[in-house]
């Protein structure tokens, strides 16, 4: 089945900073890959929607220059928290959707983020 | 509005019991439903995907049930084992910008010995 990674799967970082999470398409091709924040017992929300080789589409509400996003190749896209606050402590999810069959989309294991 | 609900939030239930989880939706229009079971600190792992034209889905102990008249779904899982203790997300599809997929909050279900 296919595969979706995410590096790392936890990080603290220190406020102010910046931190960036990959996430991978492992054994196919995604064209789009979607990233997701999810509080605590809370369902999945969706942030922003990024296709490769083209600028990330944001959610309303989402702060673009706060989350930058770039889908570098139909196998990798990061997403960098900038300036990190406490409140931007989350679990992050990416998911991709593969090019061809039923296009359906996977999700990876998830980043926990902690600002300290 | 599109939305998805689903019931009851959460559910405690002994080991070997069965349960049925609930799902409405209101999005229109819909392209397809999907359950996921999601692990605490981990991904949504899909369970089962339905068409407007599908009934009822089996993987494994998990069948999910779809009524496109009535916008409801079910999920239900048989012979319960503790590993089964995880929050359960009913996923629409909506079709009507860019295959949009709408979350429900999950309903956190508990496996008890």
């Amino acid at each position: 089945g296919a595969v979706v990674s995410q590096h790392p799967s936890r990080v603290i970082c220190k406020s102010g900073t910046s931190v960036k999470i990959e996430c991978r398409s492992l054994d196919f091709q995604a064209t789009t890959m979607f990233w997701y924040r999810q509080f605590p017992k809370k369902s999945l929300m969706l942030m922003a929607t990024s296709n490769e080789g083209s600028k990330a589409t944001y959610e309303q509400g989402v702060e673009k220059d706060k989350f930058l996003i770039n889908h570098a190749s139909l196998t990798l896209s990061t997403l960098t928290v900038t300036s990190a606050h406490p409140e931007d402590s989350s679990f992050y999810i990416c998911s991709a959707k593969g090019t061809s069959g039923t296009r359906e989309q996977y999700f990876g294991p998830g980043t926990r983020l902690t600002v300290t | 509005k599109n939305q998805v609900e689903q019931s009851p939030q959460s559910l405690i239930i002994l080991e070997g019991k069965n349960c049925t989880l609930q799902c409405n939706y209101t999005v229109s229009p819909f392209s397809n439903l999907r359950w996921y079971k999601q692990d605490t600190g981990r991904g949504p792992v899909s369970l089962t995907i339905m068409t407007f034209s599908e009934n009822t889905k089996s993987n494994g102990r998990y069948t999910a049930t779809l009524d496109a008249d009535t916008k409801q779904s079910s999920l239900h899982i048989t012979a319960s084992q503790l590993s089964d203790s995880a929050s359960y997300i009913c996923v629409v599809t909506f079709s009507g910008g860019y295959n949009k997929l709408i979350f429900g909050a999950g309903t956190r279900l508990a496996v008890h010995p």
